[in-house]
């Protein structure tokens, strides 16, 4: 069975210092692996995803994520948090190849605060 | 390249009152269509999916339901909503093989609907 754990509900990152969204998951399957983010009132925009290529993931706005097998993660970073990074990152697994019906597993979202 | 509308933006019901979303999306033929609700301070819930016109799986039982009368077209309804119901409605589309990846799903912007 696919799951996400995002391990941080509320992370706080002074402005101009790295941010680190830490993301665990469950997967039968080789996964499919997405970062998206939300702003206030705003629908979901991808960031970036992983599908069994390179294990370093470059995103949009300078995120980047790193896949590893090893320790089921797919953690989130950027070297230097900007105030317009405030908002709710979620991470999310792909149960593409079980169902066949593309459905996606959501971690509970962890909300980026970002002090000036 | 492809674009998701979703209206109304902001909706304010009464209960027992009906309700109609809908979500539309240009640039592309035979989408995925899916419909997931935000409740505040919580994560995205899958509601429906479809994988073609007349084609409506529900993942959880509720008090609403969805169409697809177009191929571009996903309908939200209700007869009579709760107040349970308030909450985000995202609607998302993924493409099918040939055409964008078919594990990676695109938002639109979302509804906000408070019954009272």
């Amino acid at each position: 069975a696919q799951s996400v754990t995002q391990l941080d509900s509320h992370v706080s990152v002074s402005e101009g210092t790295p941010v680190l969204l830490r993301c665990n998951y469950s997967s039968s399957y080789s996964p499919s692996l997405f970062w998206y983010v939300q702003h206030p009132n705003k629908g979901l925009q991808l960031l970036l995803k992983y599908t069994s290529a390179a294990t370093l993931v470059k995103g949009i706005n300078g995120f980047e994520a790193e896949f590893k097998k090893s320790e089921t993660s797919f953690h989130l970073t950027k070297p230097s948090a900007h105030m317009s990074d405030a908002a709710e990152y979620f991470c999310v697994v792909s149960d593409h190849e079980q169902t066949g019906a593309n459905n996606l597993f959501f971690g509970t979202g962890t909300r980026l605060t970002v002090i000036p | 390249s492809q674009t998701i509308h979703q209206w109304p933006a902001t909706l304010v019901q009464p209960v027992g009152s009906p309700l109609s979303l809908e979500c539309t999306v240009e640039g592309t033929s035979n989408p995925n269509l899916y419909w997931y609700r935000q409740a505040a301070g919580r994560g995205l819930q899958l509601l429906f999916y479809s994988v073609g016109i007349g084609q409506i799986s529900s993942e959880v039982p509720q008090n609403l339901s969805a169409s697809r009368p177009q191929d571009r077209q996903f309908i939200l309804s209700s007869k009579k909503l709760l107040l349970s119901d308030s909450g985000f409605y995202l609607c998302a589309w993924s493409g099918l093989a040939g055409g964008p990846p078919i594990d990676t799903q695109y938002f639109g912007p979302g509804t906000r609907l408070t019954v009272l």
